[in-house]
């Protein structure tokens, strides 16, 4: 596609759910990124993917936090057991191997009750 | 600890003026710099950025200063318009073992407004 696109744009779920938030790169860009934006703070690094394997995840918070990228393309983003504090935006963002530049997508505003 | 900060929270300036926004970082890895401007609802967009062996960037409207001695970068936008109002984050990045600028720390951001 034209931009990196999330969906869902916005997710409320009640604390203890499951959480699945995909995003769709721009074709061609082999390296995707999640970050999370809290309330009044700026994006923070969850983890990076170059090709179909998590190249660093150093960025997930704890162990109900993980991601996959199957095919090297499509990513989903997978929250177990939400809790309060997971609400944030989740900002999926892609680009061309080894470049510096990161184009984001919208994200996906999350809200666990 | 916050290793990049945007002490400003907000800004406003006249339309035609210049716009001023600053950037500290504390890590001395950090080796390229960038910005990115947000609109509501949108996800961040790149501005402009600078590799730490230049002390300035241009790109039209926009000049990015680099001050590695004083671990200080600013964004100048001159003449400032409306359509400038965003909130403005600063990222920084350190090269990793393959080279590639992955992993970006980001500032809190600026909001900056300017008036018509």
């Amino acid at each position: 596609g034209a931009g990196v696109s999330q969906t869902p744009s916005n997710k409320v779920t009640e604390k203890g759910k499951y959480v699945e938030l995909r995003c769709d790169p721009i074709s061609g860009h082999t390296a995707l990124y999640w970050y999370r934006q809290s309330l009044g703070q700026g994006p923070e690094f969850l983890i990076y993917f170059q090709g179909t394997g998590a190249a660093d995840d150093s960025g997930l918070p704890n162990d109900r936090f993980f991601a996959v990228r199957p095919e090297g393309s499509v990513s989903t983003l997978k929250i177990q057991r939400t809790e309060r504090g997971d609400s944030a935006v989740y900002l999926c963002a892609s680009s061309l191997a080894g470049a510096n530049v990161l184009t984001f997508g919208a994200g996906s505003r999350l809200t666990v009750l | 600890d916050q290793q990049v900060k945007q002490n400003s929270p907000s800004l406003s300036v006249q339309e035609g003026r210049i716009s001023i926004l600053n950037c500290d970082y504390t890590n001395s890895m950090f080796d390229y710099f960038l910005w990115y401007k947000k609109y509501p609802a949108e996800g961040p967009t790149f501005l402009i950025s600078i590799s730490s062996i230049k002390d300035k960037n241009e790109d039209g409207r926009f000049t990015v200063f680099l001050n590695k001695s004083a671990k200080h970068l600013s964004l100048h936008i001159v003449p400032s318009q409306p359509g400038d109002s965003a909130v403005y984050f600063c990222a920084a990045s350190a090269s990793s073992r393959g080279g590639s600028n992955y992993k970006l720390t980001f500032g809190k951001g600026t909001l900056l407004t300017v008036n018509p």
